[in-house]
């Protein structure tokens, strides 16, 4: 599975957009970028996934670029609940996805 | 449904001691994972189970063994535990050509050996 890089940290305003960075420059044709999320010690939550399209859910927006090498998870009015380590992960769907985490970008919202 | 369920929640282990983590799920789940999560770290894969019946080796599977007793429980045996190995533990499942094939995880199961 490809490498991801992100921003360790990042800060955001409450009720602002968080837009959250990931490139991925060595993806293959066949593998998605997923992203996941986790609050406190929580197990880790799944937000949003996508292969070359933009996509959006109730949660979030995923913006991939053409060449696919990067992507940004968008939280379009970030509330406290938001606080959390965000996974960007790319992986090739199958019947068994083997997860690979980095340490992630650690979101804090503030009032 | 209760979703992905772990026990214990927390064990305290002395070096040498063995034990077994549980993992259930009710969501009718093809594959199950088992992780571990060092503090400041991301999670890392130590074995998983494509379906009922077969097991296969993650990243750090040294020192683990599992069983998939069946489709929904899959557990993980600590034969001879280590300090290297407090960590917290989490356990997923995936409905393999599920809509999103996303990972569901449990909550974790927080493990210390002295």
């Amino acid at each position: 599975d490809a490498k991801t890089t992100q921003p360790t940290s990042m800060d955001c305003a409450e009720g602002r957009a968080a837009n959250l960075p990931c490139n991925h420059s060595t993806i293959s044709g066949n593998e998605y970028v997923y992203w996941y999320r986790q609050i406190h010690s929580q197990g880790p939550q799944y937000i949003i996934h996508g292969l070359k399209n933009n996509e959006t859910n109730e949660m979030a927006s995923l913006i991939i670029t053409e060449d696919r090498k990067s992507s940004t998870l968008i939280l379009p009015h970030a509330t406290l609940r938001d606080t959390a380590v965000y996974y960007c992960i790319v992986t090739s769907t199958g019947t068994a996805s083997k997860l690979t985490f980095g340490t992630g970008t650690r979101l804090q919202v503030t009032l | 449904n209760a979703g992905v369920t772990q026990t214990p929640k927390f064990q305290v282990l002395k070096t040498g001691q063995s034990m077994t983590l549980q993992c259930a799920q009710d969501m009718n789940h093809n594959s199950m994972y088992w992780y571990r999560q060092d503090p400041g770290m991301g999670l890392r894969l130590i074995y998983y189970s494509a379906s009922e019946g077969t097991t296969d080796k993650g990243e750090v599977p040294n020192g683990y063994n599992v069983s998939r007793l069946n489709k929904r429980e899959f557990s993980l045996r600590l034969e001879s535990a280590a300090p290297s190995q407090t960590s917290v533990y989490f356990c997923a499942g995936q409905l393999a050509g599920g809509i999103d094939n996303e990972q569901f995880f449990g909550p974790g199961t927080r493990l210390t050996v002295l």
